[in-house]
């Protein structure tokens, strides 16, 4: 079946830095992958939605020129949160989607904690 | 006023219990529908999908009425490894959409 690997699973950064979160889908073609943030005991928030070459689509209240979004080939999809603070700790978990792929392959998430 | 709104939990049951979870979404635009688990510091995984004319796998029956764009989720027999969250999902399934996810319900079976 469809896989995307998510990494890092886990990463702790100082406030202040930028992470990079990586989502490579390894058997199919991902043109759209979607971004979600997940705080403890809240559901899956999407963040953006990008297709491949694209730029991403944001939702409302999501800041753009802090999580930044590249989708520049179908297997990979990088999200980078700039500026890092304590408030951005959360979950972060990737779900891509292909042409013909049926439904949504998630990455298994990254645990984002800011000190 | 929330997209998909779930019955907010915890349910603590026996093993052998049945358990049902509710589901309201806001968007009747709305056209496929999901039940995904959820365990701790894990990614969501599809549980089943959703059907109007209800479908059944195993212990686990799901059913869907739009016109009240309700969804629900039955399950018998409980097992203490069916403790986990439990998501209510939705999605317009047009190219581009993203799924839409309830808050969840967390469920923990006992012995």
């Amino acid at each position: 079946g469809a896989v995307v690997s998510q990494h890092p699973s886990r990463v702790i950064c100082k406030s202040g830095t930028s992470v990079k979160i990586e989502c490579r889908s390894l058997d199919f073609q991902a043109t759209t992958m979607f971004w979600y943030r997940q705080f403890p005991k809240q559901s899956l928030m999407l963040m953006a939605t990008s297709n491949e070459g694209s730029k991403a689509t944001y939702e409302q209240g999501v800041e753009k020129d802090k999580f930044l979004i590249n989708h520049a080939s179908l297997t990979l999809s990088t999200l980078t949160v700039t500026s890092a603070h304590p408030e951005d700790s959360s979950f972060y978990i990737c779900s891509a989607r292909g042409q013909t792929t049926y439904g949504y392959t998630f990455g298994s998430g990254t645990r984002l904690t800011v000190v | 006023r929330k997209e998909v709104e779930q019955d907010p939990g915890p349910f603590n049951v026996p093993e052998g219990a049945t358990v049902a979870f509710n589901c309201t979404y806001s968007n009747s635009a709305s056209q496929s529908f999901f039940w995904y688990r959820q365990d701790c510091r894990k990614e969501p995984k599809l549980l089943m999908s959703v059907y109007s004319s209800g479908n059944e796998d195993g212990r686990f029956t799901a059913q869907l009425n739009r016109a009240s764009q309700y969804i629900s989720l039955l399950i018998r027999d409980s097992k203490l490894s069916d403790s986990a969250t439990y998501l209510c999902v939705v999605t317009l399934n047009q190219a581009g959409t993203a799924l839409i996810f309830g808050k969840g319900t967390t469920l923990s079976v006992s012995s």
